[in-house]
């Protein structure tokens, strides 16, 4: 089916661990993103990419890690948990940096990560 | 700075109209979007302004005024599904990507 789709849907690990989060589209749009949401705090950019192998930082990128060696996937690892990277995770695609006119960005359904 | 202010929450009246404020400060702003956002789940579109004015879209609608660094949001005739939260979105600064404010928690009531 064609979509954006992020794994796990939840996700518990300990401080000091590697997570890879997952987000896979289907539409080969160009530009991918990661967000965190954190209550009192809407939604806050990670890093994201336009194109692949082309990424850069967004508003808060320290403690994360991306790649994009294919333009369908978008991968952010977090290098070593920490309880502060606690959060909801959305993954978002679009063929233009700010969005479609129309449509805006397309949004995963979110990663919940808990870090103990 | 950047920066974008919503109340955090209201509260309304099915049936009624309720109009959620949205105020920017920016520098390179290329437009401003809003999305509904239902618990536990992920944003959707709902709307973008890049010129003054008002946009219609069925029972939402969304104004922008560039001078003020002010949108608003109006949704009429509400139904209980409206009960979310709603984002306000700038393209700020100049790399010129999308700035989210802390949204609004909007509650329907019967």
């Amino acid at each position: 089916d064609a979509g954006i789709t992020q794994s796990p849907r939840y996700k518990i690990t300990e401080t000091g661990r590697q997570v890879t989060l997952m987000c896979h589209q289907t539409w080969s749009h160009s530009y991918m993103f990661w967000y965190r949401q954190d209550l009192g705090h809407g939604l806050r950019l990670i890093y994201y990419s336009a194109a692949a192998d082309i990424t850069d930082k967004g508003e808060v990128p320290d403690g994360y890690v991306v790649s994009r060696s294919k333009t369908e996937n978008f991968p952010l690892t977090l290098e070593s948990a920490t309880r502060s990277q606690t959060s909801v995770y959305f993954c978002a695609s679009s063929e233009s940096i700010l969005g479609d006119v129309n449509y805006g960005y397309t949004f995963g359904s979110g990663t919940r990560l808990t870090v103990v | 700075g950047q920066n974008i202010d919503q109340p955090t929450e209201m509260t309304a009246t099915e049936g009624a109209i309720v109009q959620i404020n949205c105020t920017y400060q920016t520098s390179g702003f290329n437009g401003l979007f809003w999305y509904q956002q239902h618990a536990g789940e992920a944003p959707t579109f709902l709307s973008y302004n890049v010129l003054d004015g008002l946009e219609e879209k069925g029972r939402f609608s969304s104004f922008l005024s560039r001078s003020k660094g002010y949108s608003y949001l109006l949704l009429k005739e509400l139904q209980m599904k409206d009960s979310a939260s709603y984002l306000c979105a700038a393209a700020s600064g100049g790399y010129n990507k999308l700035i989210f404010g802390a949204g609004t928690r909007l509650a329907v009531h019967p």
